[in-house]
């Protein structure tokens, strides 16, 4: 069974940091693009950061850009997000999906894990 | 960035409606748009890719049309199990970006 299972959520100070990790299991990890997306409580879903197979090319949001740092660990079969200087607004549900390609355009994402919660406030 | 247009943002409908969702990108896309489904609290779900193509597994009464710029999600005979939020998502060039979701309740 295709799975991908998020960790490392919490509350964190502003301006602290946090390590999200994402196992996955099922398929072949180093085959597939993967990537990061985050829900704020009771709004919709916005996109973070992807990363293609190999990892050697990251995508960034604006929003994000210069303080989160994506990474992924094909002999663990890991995905990595490094957040950094968080702030409030960084609060959310942050989903790590599966792209069924090696790249992240024009594609989509058909596998998504249940979500870790950050949460950022003093 | 591509900005996408989800109309309604809800909508009220009955089982057994035909419903269908609009998702408007501010530039052409070709035909890189996804459709997702999200019920409260779990995961989004894949149902349609390449604007037309349904995700294994996924009922048929669900369909997807368009391309360029305009783009339909329709819903034949919505069944209990349907009512949900719903997404559009471009993933013709990065930053990849979603549309405000559509909430269909009863």
């Amino acid at each position: 069974e295709v799975q991908l299972v998020e960790s490392g959520g919490g509350l964190v100070q502003p301006g602290g940091s946090l390590r999200l990790s994402c196992a996955a299991s099922g398929f072949t990890f180093t085959n597939f693009a993967m990537g990061w997306v985050r829900q704020a409580p009771g709004t919709g879903l916005e996109w973070v950061s992807s990363t293609t197979s190999s990892g050697l090319t990251t995508y960034y949001a604006d929003s994000v850009k210069g303080r989160f740092t994506i990474s992924r660990d094909n002999s663990k079969n890991t995905l990595f997000l490094q957040l950094n200087s968080l702030s409030a607004e960084d609060t959310a549900l942050y989903y790590c999906a599966k792209f069924p390609t090696r790249f992240v355009t024009g594609t989509n994402m058909d596998v998504w894990g249940n979500g870790t919660t950050v949460t950022v406030s003093s | 960035d591509i900005q996408m247009t989800q109309a309604p943002s809800s909508l009220s409908a009955s089982v057994g409606d035909r419903v269908t969702i609009t998702c408007r990108a501010s530039q052409s896309i070709n035909y890189f748009l996804n459709w997702y489904q999200q019920k409260p609290h779990k995961a989004p779900k894949l149902l349609i890719y390449s604007a037309s193509s349904l995700q294994s597994g996924v009922p048929s009464r669900f369909s997807g049309s368009g391309s360029g710029t305009d783009f339909t999600l329709t819903i034949d005979s919505l069944q209990p199990e349907d009512f949900a939020t719903y997404y559009c998502q471009q993933s013709y060039s990065v930053p990849l970006t979603f549309g405000g979701g559509t909430k269909v309740d009863i």
